[in-house]
């Protein structure tokens, strides 16, 4: 299994301003996942992070608005860039652990912008 | 577009009570299924994988109908504890390349 932890777990953010989020994985991860949970819908797979290359961002989502770090294989950041109110959502990063396919959820983080 | 449906819900059943949740993904390329739980204000955690034989976990039985793209899951003898939404997910390339698609989620609610 995998324990990952993320801060900062909620925020209130004015528009226009950015946000880091932080993940760390309590083991050495290949791939780590950025998702968006927006209230009401399913999760949204934002971008996958491999450490020592570019993160690939799913359709609809850029590298200017949401620019990911992997520094290393326990840890990457997502931030979020010029909020607006449509960026207000939950946040979650995750990992594959167990040899097989089983995907670990970080605890999520809640941003709302104002 | 790839799409994973599911029940609209919610499902209010009682205690006891044995409840089936649908689930329909429209990548016949498809290559793993699983159902995963999400308490309220939580993060996703998995419930279990989905084999074309079917499985079964205690009080807890997934089957998967490659033909028809079809994908269930049945709660026997509810329990409070069991009350959440239910994700039906899909991973399109298998493996571990992660790309896993999630449907919206069935909400159950098991009363006393």
């Amino acid at each position: 299994s995998a324990v990952i932890s993320q801060k900062p777990s909620r925020d209130i953010c004015q528009r226009g301003t950015s946000l880091t989020i932080q993940c760390q994985v309590d083991s050495q991860v290949t791939m780590m996942f950025w998702y968006r949970q927006q209230p009401g819908q399913s999760l949204t797979l934002i971008a996958t992070a491999n450490q020592g290359s570019e993160a690939t961002y799913e359709s609809g989502f850029v590298i200017d608005k949401f620019p990911i770090s992997r520094p290393n294989l326990t840890f990457s950041t997502l931030t979020v860039s010029n909020m607006s109110p449509e960026d207000s959502s939950i946040y979650l990063c995750s990992t594959l652990a167990g040899g097989m396919e089983t995907q670990y959820f970080g605890p999520g983080t809640r941003l709302l912008v104002l | 577009r790839k799409e994973v449906e599911q029940d609209p819900g919610p499902f209010n059943v009682p205690e006891g009570a044995t409840v089936a949740f649908n689930c329909t993904y429209s990548n016949s390329a498809s290559q793993s299924f699983f159902w995963y739980r999400q308490d309220c204000r939580k993060e996703p955690k998995l419930l279990m994988s989905v084999y074309s034989s079917g499985n079964e976990d205690g009080r807890f039985t997934a089957q998967l109908n490659r033909a028809s793209q079809y994908i269930s899951l049945l709660i026997r003898d509810s329990k409070l504890s069991d009350s959440a939404t239910y994700l039906c997910v899909v991973n399109e390339l298998g493996g571990s390349q992660g790309n896993l698609i999630f449907g919206k989620g069935t909400k159950l609610s098991v009363k006393p």
